[in-house]
C-alpha cells in the first residue's frame, strides 16, 4: 500500500510543493511519480525515485528510499495544477498512491 | 513515436462482458521486451492496475479481478485486449492502456492511451 500526503494542496505560483509517499513495505528504488492533468492520462515525471523522465522541467525532483519518498516541485508554475501519483513496481500487485491534488491559488 | 489508443463500447449492461481494444501504433507490439498493460480509474478516484501481458503471451493479473479477467493480444494487428466478465456498477471507470518495460530501469508506465470511459448500467 502506498499512502500519499497531503490529499490536497492549494499553492501560490512560485511556491515550493512537497508531496510524500509512504510504502507499507520496502520498495527499494522502484518508485515512480506521475502527473495527471484534468481529463488527461497520467504522464511519468520521475522514475526510480529521482530520475527525471525525458523532457520533464527541472523544477520537478524526487528523493527517498525504502519506504519514504518525496516529490518536490520548486517554484510552482500555473501549468503544474494537476493530481500527482506515486507508483511502485517492486511487487505485485503494482500499486499507486491515492493521489495529491495541487491547486493553484 | 509510440501511441496507444483504447477502443470499445462506452456502455455495458450489468452481468455482461466489458471488452476493450488497445490499438498500438508507431512501433511493433513485439519490439523490445515490454508488458502491455490495462489500468483503470474510477470516477474521481485514483489509479488501479488491472493486469498486463508480455509479448511472449505471459499474463499477470491483479488478484482482485483475476477470476473475471482476461488480457490477450493479436500481434498481427498490433492490438491487445481486455475482457472483464460479469460486470457491475463498480466496474464503471476510465480504462487506460499503457506500456511498461520488463527490464530493470524501464518498469514504469509510459506511454499511456488517452483513456476510455466505460459505464456499466442497464
Amino acid at each position: 500500500v502506498l499512502t500519499q500526503s497531503p490529499d490536497f494542496q492549494s499553492v501560490t505560483p512560485k511556491e515550493k510543493v512537497t508531496i510524500t509517499c509512504r510504502a507499507s513495505q520496502n520498495v527499494g528504488s522502484n518508485l515512480h511519480w506521475y502527473q495527471q492533468k484534468s481529463g488527461q492520462a497520467p504522464k511519468v515525471l520521475i522514475k526510480y525515485v529521482s530520475q527525471p523522465f525525458s523532457g520533464v522541467p527541472s523544477r520537478f525532483s524526487g528523493s527517498g528510499s525504502g519506504t519514504d519518498f518525496t516529490l518536490t516541485i520548486n517554484s510552482l508554475e500555473p501549468e503544474d495544477a494537476a493530481t500527482y501519483y506515486c507508483h511502485q513496481s517492486s511487487s505485485f500487485p503494482l500499486t499507486f498512491g491515492g493521489g495529491t491534488k495541487v491547486e493553484i491559488k | 513515436q509510440l501511441q496507444l489508443q483504447e477502443s470499445g463500447p462506452g456502455l455495458v449492461k450489468p452481468s455482461q462482458t466489458l471488452s476493450l481494444t488497445c490499438i498500438v501504433s508507431g512501433g511493433a507490439i513485439t519490439s523490445g521486451s515490454y508488458y502491455w498493460t490495462w489500468i483503470r480509474q474510477h470516477p474521481g478516484k485514483g489509479l488501479e492496475w488491472i493486469g498486463y501481458i508480455h509479448q511472449n503471451g505471459n499474463t499477470f493479473y491483479n488478484a482482485s479481478l483475476r477470476s473475471r479477467l482476461a488480457i490477450s493480444m493479436d500481434t498481427s494487428k498490433n492490438h491487445f485486449y481486455l475482457n472483464l466478465t460479469s460486470v457491475t456498477a463498480a466496474d464503471t471507470a476510465v480504462y487506460f492502456c499503457a506500456r511498461v518495460g520488463a527490464a530493470n530501469g524501464l518498469k514504469f508506465f509510459q506511454p499511456w492511451g488517452q483513456g476510455s470511459l466505460v459505464t456499466v448500467s442497464s
